[in-house]
């Protein structure tokens, strides 16, 4: 199984500003995701990162509001920008080898804050 | 599109009790159907998963579910239950895509 580590673990930012979460996964993996989970709610899939591809956005999210890089196999950031109140959540990054045989693994997620 | 529905939202139970969680997911193709636990403070983790072959799989802790593919379920069972065992539970499926999750049941044990 993955070990997925993500910085930072927590973090309390002031509306308008912008949070760069990283995601270290401890083996090359082809897919990551990223998902955010609201206060009470389940987790809802922002987008999927694949390396040397550009991100793929699910419906109601845009690249504008939370850009993702995936430089290589191991390591992938979400900025979430201009953060609302609306923003605070829990991120977390997620990683399998290929969808249809493989499980997919969860990091510790990033709780933040959005006053 | 792949959905996931979680009848049980929230489920209080008493040390030693059956539990049984349901879990009916919509999806055309074949699937892959996963279920999390989230215990308080801690991160996800996966409890049990079936990808083909036996139907009833079994996980940690005492869980197993069994796959019936003709009521599209995937439910959750555990015959005894702990006090330890007050987590949120999210069951998953996963076809083509990045796992779609229910809403989550939330399960609080009594000793």
């Amino acid at each position: 199984s993955a070990v997925i580590s993500q910085k930072p673990s927590r973090d309390i930012c002031q509306r308008g500003t912008s949070l760069t979460i990283q995601c270290q996964v401890d083996s090359q993996v082809t897919m990551m995701f990223w998902y955010r989970q609201q206060p009470g709610q389940s987790l809802t899939l922002i987008a999927t990162a694949n390396q040397g591809s550009e991100a793929t956005y699910e419906s109601g999210f845009v690249i504008d509001k939370f850009p993702i890089s995936r430089p290589n196999l191991t390591f992938s950031t979400l900025t979430v920008s201009n953060m609302s109140p609306e923003d605070s959540s829990i991120y977390l990054c997620s990683s399998a080898r290929e969808l249809s045989t493989d499980t997919q693994y969860f990091g510790p997620g990033t709780r933040l804050t959005v006053l | 599109a792949q959905s996931v529905s979680q009848h049980n939202h929230h489920v209080i139970l008493s040390e030693a009790a059956s539990l049984e969680l349901g879990c009916n997911y919509s999806y055309g193709g074949t699937v892959n159907l996963f279920w999390y636990v989230q215990y308080p403070g801690q991160h996800l983790q996966l409890l049990l998963k079936y990808f083909s072959g036996d139907p009833l799989v079994k996980g940690i802790k005492g869980f197993e579910a069994e796959f019936i593919k003709s009521k599209f379920s995937f439910n959750l069972r555990k015959p005894s239950v702990q006090w330890s065992d007050t987590a949120e539970y999210f069951c998953a499926v996963t076809g083509r895509r990045a796992l779609t999750f229910g809403s989550g049941t939330r399960l609080q044990v009594q000793p």
